[in-house]
Parts: structure tokens; C-alpha cells; sequence
């Protein structure tokens, strides 16, 4: 079974600066792919950036890109140069690559509100 | 244009009434899923699929029916055995072909209020 935390309900940031949002996981899987997607108000379910367990380069696509820690089981995102269009919901989530289309775990989100 | 279409945008039903929401997708995947939101919450599964006439349950199936008849399709039914079914449902959907690395596709959502 997978689990995925995010701590932080909420998130602050001023235009143009970068801003972190946390993700730690737990997996008994020893082959996992992890996953960032962006909600806007709208409900529209928006694929940022994919992550895999065994990957030797951390991901980036764009601003995005993610502070993989396997040791603390982290997987961070970070986006960078900050853009009002950024306020939305960002969910982590995980699955195990062993086991083909199983669904993805979902953590809680994080709200990131960007300010002009 | 490819893609996953969920309808209707916003369902209202009355209490104890059965409804069905509508989940289609032209892109050939072959797995596909339906996700429960609650406001200020994450997503919950309640039911996929990973191939045509064959389902399994989620975390939370009590007071849901789904059918896989056609590769294209999972339609949802919420009946009336589901105690608060007021919120916002996802329909997904994966290609199936590596190895779990593929992204989860979703729909617009359908957002359901009981009455």
C-alpha cells in the first residue's frame, strides 16, 4: 500500500519568486513513480511532472521541476518564477510500477495562492 | 480531439434517488477510474478498471455501481445507499502499456448535489 502527505493545507508566494511544496510518501513497492498535478478553480485535473523511483536525474518540465529524496522518501515540487495563473491545488501522488494500471494515491493538497 | 468528456457538469438530485454520471473517452486506454473529491480534500477511489468486463472496488465503494461494457466507457451510478453523496467526481483513465509510468488522464468532473 502507498501513502502519500502533504503538510502544508496552504502556501504564500510573491509573484516571480519560487515556492516549494512538500510531498513525502510511503511504499513497501521497491519500483514507484511519483506525480505532481495542478487543480484550478475550474476542477480540471492538470499532469505536471512525473518522477520515477529509479531515475537517475531529478525531473524538470519548464518551472517545474522536483526535489526527489529517495532516502527521506520526499519528492518535493518547486516552481519556479512564480506567475498569478499558478494559484491553484497541487496534489501529490504515487503507484507502484510492478503492478501496471493500479490507481494512483492521492495525498491531501496543498493550496498555493500566488501574490502580485 | 482526444480526450475524457464526463457529463453532466452539475447533476442535482433528491435524496434517495439513484443517478448516473457519464464517463467516455476516446483514447484507446484501457484502464480507467473514478475518484471522489470533498471540498478541501484529496482524491478518493472508489472504483476502476483495467480491462473490459472487469472492475474492482476502491477505498471507498459502499453505495456505488459501475459497469465496463465497452472500452470507451464507465459510467458511474451513485444509488441511494450512498449516505452523503454530495461532491465532485473524476473520471480517469491510463493507457496501460508502461508499466505504470504512464499519467493519469482526467475528465472535467462532475459535480453532484443532493437535494
Amino acid at each position: 500500500a502507498q501513502k502519500i502527505t502533504q503538510t502544508q493545507p496552504g502556501m504564500f508566494v510573491q509573484e516571480k519568486e519560487a515556492v516549494t511544496l512538500d510531498c513525502t510518501y510511503d511504499t513497501s513497492d521497491p519500483s514507484y513513480g511519483l506525480f505532481w498535478y495542478k487543480q484550478p478553480s475550474s476542477g480540471e485535473m492538470i499532469f505536471l511532472i512525473y518522477q520515477g523511483s529509479y531515475d537517475q536525474q531529478n525531473a524538470t518540465e519548464g518551472r517545474y521541476s522536483l526535489n526527489f529524496q529517495k532516502a527521506r522518501k520526499s519528492a518535493n515540487l518547486v516552481i519556479s518564477a512564480s506567475q498569478l495563473g499558478d494559484s491553484a491545488m497541487y496534489f501529490c501522488a504515487m503507484r507502484g510500477l510492478l503492478s501496471g494500471n493500479t490507481p494512483l494515491v492521492f495525498g491531501k493538497g496543498t493550496r498555493l495562492s500566488v501574490i502580485a | 480531439d482526444g480526450g475524457i468528456t464526463q457529463s453532466p457538469k452539475y447533476l442535482f438530485r433528491k435524496e434517495g434517488q439513484n443517478v448516473t454520471l457519464s464517463c467516455e473517452q476516446n483514447l484507446n486506454h484501457d484502464a480507467m477510474y473514478w475518484y471522489r473529491q470533498d471540498p478541501g480534500q484529496g482524491l478518493r477511489l472508489i472504483y476502476y478498471s483495467q480491462i473490459v468486463n472487469d472492475f474492482q472496488k476502491g477505498d471507498i465503494a459502499e453505495g456505488y455501481s459501475v459497469s465496463r461494457e465497452k472500452k470507451e466507457s464507465f459510467p458511474l451510478t451513485v444509488t441511494s445507499a450512498q449516505k452523503n453523496p454530495t461532491a465532485f467526481y473524476l473520471c480517469a483513465s491510463n493507457p496501460g502499456l508502461a508499466g505504470g509510468r504512464d499519467t493519469q488522464y482526467f475528465g472535467p468532473g462532475t459535480r453532484l448535489t443532493v437535494l
